[in-house]
């Protein structure tokens, strides 16, 4: 059974930082994409980054683009997210998931965690 | 980057059908994934591909593709069905992923 835990979530002030874990168990980590997606409150999904499954290749919304770095550390199955410059918009809850190549170049989200939950507030 | 439009809501009687839509050009070229969220839940894939359910996701749940247009249809509709789906894909112009802005599905 696919796993995807999420930690490191908080309060933060405008301008700081704050690093997201999402800890994966129960299929091959390494040959799997994954995402982080969020959703401010009572708004919907917005897609934030993608890393593929070897860490070669990374993609970032316009919103979030550097000032996020995605990374991944396939050793330990854990994806992160540093989160740099934060602004008030930045609040959301931060989904992990697992993104599957469908056929030709469709994907899905297969796979998400429950979330962890970003204030930014002075 | 190219965006997907949803309709923010949509009622259906208990046991009747409904289609939920999703138009954008990227559709043209990749299909839509679906997620249904309730509310104080993580999102939950319910439809992707042509017309694919991921195991456990009732059969009562189907997708269809014209042009632009990607649609999930719930024929049958039970009141554990209420909740927001929103529609997803690649984005055509960059390598992103776009979602729908998500439609509110209330069952009577």
């Amino acid at each position: 059974e696919v796993q995807l835990l999420e930690s490191g979530g908080g309060l933060v002030q405008p301008g700081g930082s704050l690093r997201l874990s999402c800890a994966a168990s129960g299929f091959t980590f390494n040959t799997y994409a994954m995402s982080w997606v969020r959703q401010a409150p009572g708004k919907g999904l917005e897609w934030v980054s993608t890393i593929s499954g070897s860490g070669g290749d990374i993609y970032y919304a316009d919103s979030v683009r550097g000032r996020l770095t995605i990374s991944r550390d396939n050793s330990k199955n854990t994806l992160f997210v540093q989160m740099n410059s934060l602004r008030v918009e930045d609040t959301a809850v931060y989904y992990c998931a697992k993104l599957t190549r469908v056929f030709g170049d469709s994907w899905k989200f297969d796979s998400w965690g429950q979330g962890t939950r970003v204030t930014v507030s002075s | 980057s190219s965006e997907l439009t949803q309709d923010p809501a949509v009622s259906v009687a208990l046991g009747q059908t409904v289609k939920i839509t999703c138009q954008g050009d990227s559709l043209r070229t990749y299909y839509a994934s679906w997620y249904q969220q309730r509310p104080g839940q993580a999102p939950l894939l319910v439809i992707y591909g042509k017309n694919n359910r991921p195991s456990g996701i009732p059969d009562r749940f189907s997708g269809s593709n014209s042009g632009n247009t990607a649609s999930l249809t719930i024929t049958g509709a039970q009141a554990n069905d209420e909740g927001d789906y929103y529609c997803n894909s690649r984005d055509t112009s960059a390598n992103h992923w776009v979602f729908g802005g998500g439609t509110k599905l209330t069952v009577l």
